[in-house]
């Protein structure tokens, strides 16, 4: 069974700073996917990726395929940035099995 | 983009009673998936639901406690029935693929409380 860890498990940081997550995961995937979930539990999809890197605003994902390890950054961070980041792997194309989830990072973005 | 309508949003239950729980999605897809989220934990997939078939649970779930319908390929609902505290969790129904460069999609969320 895959397995998907996440660091750090809870990050604080001040208004500005750049933010790393990292991600990593034990066996071949076909996807990893950035997700991010809010207090009132309801989770929206960032990135999906399976090579490379991508790049949406202040954020970007990028994917070591070899090492099997992914990171998600922000830039220029901000209170709103403040949620759970959630990493996930699927292992096969066009969504056949479902998801595969870390246990996510708690960030917190302090003005 | 997918919109996925999910109700309720949040329900305090009664132990040993049965919530169903709707996702209505705007687009057809061929498969829904049903995940659960205990509190302080990740999410852990329930069941994948296909239209016209019955729905393939994950080890540790099974049908009579999680029934789930696919009646067509725009709707599912998901039952938890005879409920204990214990399945006191946010419960969210989820599509893949429909977007190529976004993945998944998710419903809102059902935040359920037993007592």
């Amino acid at each position: 069974k895959n397995e998907v860890e996440q660091s750090p498990q809870n990050l604080t940081a001040q208004e500005g700073e750049f933010i790393t997550i990292n991600c990593s995961y034990s066996v071949g995937i076909s996807a990893l996917h950035w997700l991010q979930q809010h207090p009132g539990g309801g989770i929206v999809s960032l990135f999906m990726l399976s090579s490379g890197k991508k790049k949406h605003g202040r954020l970007i994902a990028t994917i070591n395929i070899q090492e099997k390890h992914s990171s998600l950054h922000i830039t220029a961070s901000h209170p709103r940035d403040s949620a759970v980041y959630i990493c996930a792997v699927s292992y096969s194309g066009g969504g056949a099995d479902g998801l595969t989830f870390g246990k996510g990072t708690h960030l917190i973005i302090q003005p | 983009s997918a919109v996925i309508s999910q109700k309720p949003s949040r329900d305090i239950c009664q132990r040993g009673t049965s919530l169903t729980i709707q996702c209505q999605v705007d687009s057809q897809v061929t498969m829904m998936f049903w995940y659960r989220q205990q509190p302080g934990q990740s999410l852990t997939l329930i069941a994948t639901a296909n239209q016209g078939s019955e729905a393939t649970y994950e080890s540790g779930f099974v049908i009579d406690k999680f029934p789930i319908s696919r009646p067509n390929l725009t709707f599912s609902t998901l039952t938890v029935s005879n409920m204990s505290p214990e399945d006191s969790s946010i419960y969210l129904c989820s599509v893949e693929g429909l977007v190529a460069s976004v993945g998944a999609f998710f419903g809102q969320g059902t935040r359920l409380t037993v007592v």
